[in-house]
């Protein structure tokens, strides 16, 4: 079964800590993005990849960090820099080459709080 | 600065009667749209997306109508369930850039009573 895996599911983090969220795809995917949800704001683009090894900021990148040394994994950290990090993220991925190849593929997200 | 806006935070129907979600967007640059569904605590998974070369898409009881002079999408649905209960994202994107960034409304909850 194809699919995108995020885990942890909830994840609790001290002040002051760094934190990484796991994103793994098995969908042969070329691009991969992380998205933050808060409550009556939507979705809104942290970072993205459309390649190994290479990576760009999205509109709220600051106080992120992510890599793509994998086709199939895109972590994100969640640095002590982030100054609300409270929130709910979530990691798409998608098929470039495909026709009308803007259909994302939405993990199960992680629930971050910090305490 | 938000390019795709709901306005509409909630929503409450009847079973069995239309829901009619509204989506307006600011960028012209944009030309394909799409409709996501959210239950809480879950990814949003895919529901029906449109080009902007047409003015309609149709998939079972779900329809998207595109307004482009008017910067304006909806989606239909009818009759509604009270499965259909979740929230539901407007985004709209780019083809042209190949990035495949999506860009998100804020949502609206829609609420169908039995």
């Amino acid at each position: 079964d194809g699919g995108i895996t995020q885990s942890p599911k909830y994840l609790f983090r001290k002040e002051g800590q760094n934190v990484t969220l796991s994103c793994e795809q098995n969908l042969n995917h070329d691009a991969m993005y992380w998205y933050r949800q808060d409550p009556g704001q939507g979705l809104r683009l942290i970072y993205y990849s459309q390649i190994v090894n290479d990576f760009q900021k999205g509109d709220i990148a600051e106080g992120y960090s992510v890599s793509r040394e994998k086709k199939e994994s895109f972590p994100l950290t969640v640095t002590s820099a982030q100054k609300n990090p409270t929130a709910f993220y979530l990691c798409a991925s998608l098929d470039l080459l495909a026709p009308q190849s803007t259909e994302a593929f939405f993990g199960q997200g992680t629930r971050l709080t910090v305490v | 600065d938000q390019q795709v806006k709901q306005n509409s935070p909630s929503l409450s129907v009847q079973e069995g009667r239309i829901s009619i979600l509204n989506c307006d967007y600011t960028n012209s640059m944009f030309d394909y749209f799409l409709w996501y569904k959210k239950y809480p605590a879950e990814g949003p998974t895919f529901l029906i997306s449109i080009s902007s070369i047409k003015d309609k898409n149709e998939d079972g009881r779900f329809t998207v109508f595109l307004n482009k002079s008017a910067k304006h999408l909806s989606l239909h649905i009818v009759p509604s369930q009270p499965g259909d209960s979740a929230v539901y994202f407007c985004a709209a994107s780019r083809v042209g850039s190949n990035t495949g960034k999506l860009i998100f409304g804020q949502g609206t909850t829609l609420q169908v009573k039995p």
